[in-house]
């Protein structure tokens, strides 16, 4: 089974700029969650999305958003880069969502850079 | 107030040797759950073991167990026989079972992830 599939994996922005990664779960997993990773804040929870429905969000601001399609496939977009923004950005995906117990499985991350 | 605290920035152990990663968390929620990630340089998460709020015995995963401590909320990974490769991050998560919001669904909430170093 195909594991969790990120594009692009490297990415260089501009400032002001809008950026699209895509994320492809496991086959059969319904729930994609996104992560930022920058060496200043740690690892932070972006959003949820479950059956095409944002089911949790995090702290960030409006400018990033995401969307799942009918076949679990989902988008994060970034608009109107900051140098902040430069960050890895991790997928995860999960059979289902809610419970304690729902192993998350990420994917290799989407490193952007924001110059 | 930090959700998950890691304490130990980077960690340093004998190839063979066991090591103790510390973890501890804070969370009024009484249904939770606890996990391990390793993350080498590649950068991929790397799910190790979990532990869940009611689970009466400590997980193991062949080399990784976590010494569970319930009333002084700590959830340490222990791996024993350490080998060269697992050298890298290493990260403790909770999910909760409600937030402020309502239920958390997918959320993890991250440490600040410990540095792994295994010496031959």
């Amino acid at each position: 089974k195909a594991g969790v599939t990120q594009t692009p994996r490297y990415l260089i922005k501009t400032r002001g700029q809008q950026v699209t990664l895509s994320c492809s779960p496991i086959s059969g997993h319904r729930s994609v969650s996104w992560y930022q990773q920058t060496p200043g804040q740690g690892l932070q929870f972006l959003f949820e999305y479950f059956s095409e429905t944002q089911r949790n969000k995090g702290n960030f601001p409006g400018r990033f958003s995401g969307r799942q399609f009918s076949n679990s496939r989902s988008e994060m977009n970034v608009s109107t880069l900051e140098l902040g923004d430069s960050a890895l950005y991790l997928c995860a995906s999960s059979p289902r969502t809610g419970g304690n117990y729902n192993e998350q499985f990420f994917g290799p991350g989407t490193r952007l850079t924001v110059l | 107030a930090q959700k998950i605290t890691q304490t130990q920035p980077g960690m340093f152990v004998q190839e063979k040797e066991a090591v103790t990663l510390d973890c501890t968390y804070d969370t009024s929620d009484p249904s939770y759950g606890l996990f391990w990630y390793k993350q080498p340089s590649s950068g991929e998460m790397i799910f190790l073991i979990y532990q869940g709020s009611y689970d009466q015995q400590n997980a193991t995963e062949g080399r990784y167990s976590l010494n569970f401590q319930k009333a002084r909320k700590s959830a340490n990974l222990v791996i024993s026989a350490s080998q060269l490769g697992d050298s890298a991050m290493y990260f403790c998560a909770m999910r909760e079972r409600r937030n402020a919001g309502g239920t958390s669904y997918g959320k993890l909430t991250f440490g600040q992830g410990t540095i792994l170093t295994v010496h031959p």
